[in-house]
């Protein structure tokens, strides 16, 4: 069973940033907190993943609050194509490493 | 060049068939992974492979083989095809998930 609880859909406006929440409550120390988007029937596409600290690439930032029970996924300037289903999982690294993909929430960006 | 590549794409076929879906990474992982995504767009893993030995078997029916010749190949071979059986299978690879998983783009099974 997934690990975490996220709200079923919410959407945004075009270009302006969209705050996607996710609640980990149960999290062990050592798991790491990712996020995937899958477009259409894509495969899932990985966007970014952290332990502790704030994290930021050049598709969003990942905010995990201190203890670590909930964390927020910011797409800064949203467009059309970031229309999908994301999915924050929470699991080890190593070779015995299992995501486990929830529901997901499913975001829409609209024009 | 495609980083998780599978094939084929699409796949039909009969109730008790056996067929086979082939999956290779060029990304020099050590492990790889197959994941089914059923009608309700549920996610869930199958198998995992670390270095062609069978780390992970989520009590798939054992029509379901995968095998991994070398670690840069992990194969799914499923006998008696069942109606239920339809899906999209998704491989994956990753070093350590250091960085997450890297998924293909999936193979869509219809069993008629």
């Amino acid at each position: 069973d997934a690990k975490t609880t996220q709200p079923p859909s919410m959407d945004c406006a075009e270009g302006r940033a969209a705050n996607l929440p996710c609640n980990h409550s149960t999290i062990s120390g050592n798991e790491y907190v990712y996020w995937y988007r899958q477009i259409h029937s894509q495969g899932p596409q990985y966007i970014i993943h952290g332990l502790k600290n704030n994290e930021t690439n050049e598709m969003a930032s990942l905010i995990i609050t201190e203890d670590r029970k909930s964390s927020t996924l910011i797409l800064p300037h949203a467009t059309l194509r970031d229309t999908a289903v994301y999915y924050c999982i929470v699991g080890l690294t190593g070779a015995n490493s299992k995501l486990t993909f929830g529901k997901g929430i499913t975001l829409s960006v609209r024009p | 060049d495609t980083a998780v590549s599978q094939t084929p794409k699409y796949l039909v076929t009969q109730m008790g068939n056996d067929k086979s879906i082939k999956c290779e990474q060029n990304l020099g992982h050590d492990t790889m992974y197959w994941y089914k995504q059923d009608s309700k767009k549920f996610l869930k893993i199958m198998f995992s492979y670390n270095n062609k030995e069978l780390i992970i078997n989520e009590t798939v029916p054992n029509r379901f083989s995968p095998k991994s010749p070398d670690k840069a190949h992990l194969n799914l071979h499923i006998n008696s095809l069942e109606l239920g059986d339809s899906a999209v299978y998704f491989c994956a690879s990753s070093q350590n998930a250091v960085r997450g998983y890297t998924f293909g783009s999936g193979t869509r099974l219809t069993v008629v």
